[in-house]
C-alpha cells in the first residue's frame, strides 16, 4: 500500500518568499499530483507529474522517481497563496493516495 | 470547459429526511468520483464511475446511493445521514485511464442536525 508523507504541515511565511513542500511516498507510481483547497472547499488541481519539472507561473513542481520524492516550490509569494496544498499519487489502484496537506498563510 | 459544477453548496437536512448532492461535467471525462472530506482531513474516496457504471464503492454505509444517470452526471441521493455524516462532499471527473488530470468541483457542505 502506498504512503505518501507531505512536510512541513504548517508554513508561515513573509510575503515574497521562496516556500518548498515536500511529498515522499513509498512505492511506484504512475502520477503525482499536486492540489491546492481554498478554505471555500474546492480543489484545484496545479500539477501532475510522471517525471521532470512543471513550470506554471510562479509554481514549480518536480519529481524523483528514483528517490520516489517531488517538491513544489512557490517563486515570491503572495498572501493570495494561502491555502491547504495537498500531494496525491495514482497508481495501479486508479485512484488517488492523499498526503495529509500543508497548510499554508503568507503573511503581507 | 474544465468545470465541475456541484449543487447545492451548503444543505442542511435532518437524520429523517432524502435529499441529493448533484454534480455535473462537460469535458468529455468518463470516470467520475464522490469524495467526503471532513475538517483538516484529506478527502476519502467513496465512490468511482467508470463509463456510468459502478466501478469502485469503498464500504460506504448503504445511506448514501450514488446514481450516473448519463456520462455528465453524477448524483449522491442521502438518506437517514448520521451528524458524523456532516462533512464536505467533493465531486471529480477524469479521463478513465492512468496518471491523468482530476477536476473537482467546488464542494457541497452537508449538515446533518
Amino acid at each position: 500500500k502506498n504512503e505518501v508523507e507531505q512536510s512541513p504541515q504548517n508554513l508561515t511565511a513573509q510575503e515574497g518568499e521562496f516556500i518548498t513542500i515536500n511529498c515522499s511516498y513509498s512505492v511506484g507510481i504512475s502520477a503525482l499530483h499536486w492540489l491546492q483547497q481554498h478554505p471555500g472547499g474546492g480543489i484545484v488541481s496545479l500539477f501532475m507529474l510522471s517525471s521532470g519539472k512543471k513550470k506554471h507561473g510562479r509554481l514549480i513542481a518536480t519529481i524523483n522517481i528514483q528517490e520516489k520524492h517531488s517538491s513544489l516550490h512557490i517563486t515570491a509569494s503572495h498572501p493570495r497563496d494561502s491555502a491547504v496544498y495537498i500531494c496525491a499519487t495514482s497508481g495501479s489502484a486508479r485512484q488517488l493516495t492523499f498526503g495529509s496537506g500543508t497548510q499554508l498563510t503568507v503573511l503581507p | 470547459d474544465t468545470e465541475v459544477t456541484q449543487t447545492p453548496k451548503h444543505l442542511v437536512m435532518g437524520m429523517t429526511n432524502k435529499k441529493s448532492l448533484k454534480c455535473e461535467q462537460h469535458m468529455g471525462h468518463r470516470a467520475m468520483y464522490w469524495y467526503k472530506q471532513k475538517a483538516k482531513k484529506p478527502p476519502e474516496l467513496m465512490f468511482v464511475y467508470s463509463y456510468e457504471k459502478l466501478s469502485i464503492n469503498e464500504s460506504v454505509p448503504s445511506r448514501f446511493s450514488p446514481e450516473c444517470p448519463n456520462s455528465s452526471l453524477l448524483n449522491l441521493h442521502l438518506h437517514a445521514l448520521q451528524p458524523e455524516d456532516s462533512a464536505l462532499y467533493l465531486c471529480a471527473s477524469s479521463q478513465w485511464g492512468f496518471g491523468n488530470t482530476i477536476y473537482f468541483g467546488e464542494g457541497s457542505w452537508l449538515t446533518v442536525v
